[in-house]
């Protein structure tokens, strides 16, 4: 059972576009929503993360958006740069847990 | 401040083997988490380690398994290989300070059954 959805599977942003990941959760016991970053051959590394008690987060050209209400949440990447092109993932933990339920990943790329 | 170090990052072995995998924390971080990484499955739990115990444990069989050191440092092994578990395996690390305390993933071990 997969408990967070994540979409799309693969995503083509040109140079100053803004790049949207979505994600789709069933467990609402999830209150910790972090987002991750991985490039090639490195470990995921942590964007951005949210709580379910507000409904953005900003940090630089990172936003999430959450709604409660339809257990979504996603993110944004304004002026996408090719140094963006990296593997998203998007996750969530419950109750103070360590152990991550992780999207299946998004591959974004950011042509010129 | 050195990040989350795993060895070998690179391994191959053949069906019914064994291997261990090594993985050191960042000083000062008292937790440790394993995830498998595959093309198929995306990223998946496998167990967390604090003060030597594992206090979680994913959907796994009982050939993978795992232990943490006094020093934090973490191993775990799997037995009796099997093709399906060719894959990326990472280690995260987290300080303990909070629930929302972030998780430092390593390189990860690549690990190729033949």
């Amino acid at each position: 059972q997969q408990q967070v959805k994540q979409s799309p599977q693969s995503l083509i942003v040109q140079k100053g576009g803004i790049s949207i990941i979505n994600c789709a959760y069933e467990n609402t016991a999830f209150d910790y929503f972090p987002w991750y970053q991985q490039f090639p051959g490195k470990g995921p590394a942590l964007l951005i993360a949210i709580r379910p008690d507000v409904s953005e987060k900003k940090e630089g050209r990172f936003t999430i958006s959450f709604n409660k209400s339809a257990k979504q949440f996603s993110l944004h990447i304004m002026d996408s740069q090719p140094g963006d092109s990296a593997t998203y993932f998007c996750a969530a933990t419950e109750g103070g847990s360590y152990q991550l339920t992780f999207g299946k990943g998004t591959k974004l790329s950011v042509i010129p | 401040k050195a990040g989350v170090t795993q060895t070998p990052r690179y391994l191959i072995k053949t069906r019914g083997q064994q291997v261990t995998l090594s993985c050191s924390p960042i000083s000062g971080h008292r937790s440790v988490s394993w995830y498998q990484q595959t093309p198929g499955q995306g990223l998946q739990f496998l167990f967390e380690y604090f003060s030597e115990t594992q206090r979680n444990k994913g959907n796994f069989p009982g050939r993978f398994s795992g232990r943490q050191f006094s020093n934090s440092r973490s191993e775990m092994n799997v037995s009796t290989l099997e093709l399906g578990d060719s894959a990326l395996y990472l280690c995260a690390s987290t300080r303990l300070a909070g629930s929302t305390d972030t998780q430092y993933f390593g390189p990860g071990t690549r690990l190729t059954v033949l």
